[in-house]
């Protein structure tokens, strides 16, 4: 069985800090993808990254980094310089090998940004 | 391109009544998957369609069926509905054949029933 773990429900932070999202995830595969997708008020999912189990080089792309350790089962996310537009409620995603993918959320981290 | 669309975007149903909810993937996308997002959930998977066909199933009743059409839209059917089936279904597209796995979302469908 596939399981996503967000230990944070919600977290606050003040514009301009950094925020680092926690993913823990388990699964039996040996082959797998891990993903993180953002859900702003309007309720429409944004995908944001992907990695297989093969790749853990860690990702960068803009203010936002991913770290996936397997040795942890860990894939989390960081927000450099967070900005009032990060504002959302943010979901780490686990799916199996394949083309027919069951993709299986965590509960959400909802990050709130103060101006 | 066009991407991933919805209809209708609220709906309020009756308990014991049944609902069609419909999507047409993006551009280029073959597989459909549906999911169900109760508030301050995260989405649950309920089924994946390609080539006509469910593949995939997550743990739903027999309540929760689909439908997929030869242009790859897809229509979720929920019968007998019960006020546990308010949630925001959300219709997710990718490429099967494209190795690439991301899946698109739509905005949803937000059900509710009274």
């Amino acid at each position: 069985a596939q399981k996503v773990t967000q230990a944070q429900t919600e977290i606050s932070v003040v514009e301009k800090e950094d925020v680092t999202l926690d993913c823990v995830y388990e699964t039996r595969d040996t082959t797998y993808y891990l993903f993180w997708y953002k859900q702003p008020p309007s309720g429409e999912l944004v995908f944001l990254i992907r990695r297989n189990s093969f790749d853990e080089q860690n990702e960068i792309s803009g203010r936002y980094s991913w770290n996936f350790q397997k040795s942890t089962s860990s894939f989390n996310f960081t927000i450099t310089a967070s900005q009032v537009v990060d504002s959302a409620v943010y979901f780490c995603a686990l799916g199996g090998p394949g083309g027919y993918q069951k993709v299986t959320f965590g509960i959400g981290t909802k990050l709130q940004v103060i101006p | 391109d066009a991407g991933v669309t919805q209809s209708p975007t609220h709906l309020i149903k009756t308990r014991g009544q049944q609902v069609t909810l419909r999507c047409s993937p993006k551009s280029g996308h073959d597989t459909v998957s549906w999911y169900q997002q109760a508030l301050g959930q995260g989405p649950q998977f309920i089924f994946q369609y390609y080539e006509e066909e469910e593949r995939q199933r997550g743990n739903f009743p027999d309540r929760f069926s689909g439908h997929q059409f030869p242009n790859y839209s897809s229509e979720l059917n929920v019968n007998a509905l019960l006020l546990g089936d308010s949630a925001l279904y959300l219709c997710a597209s990718s490429l099967v054949g494209g190795g690439g796995y991301e899946q698109y979302f739509g905005p949803g469908t937000r059900l509710t029933v009274t």
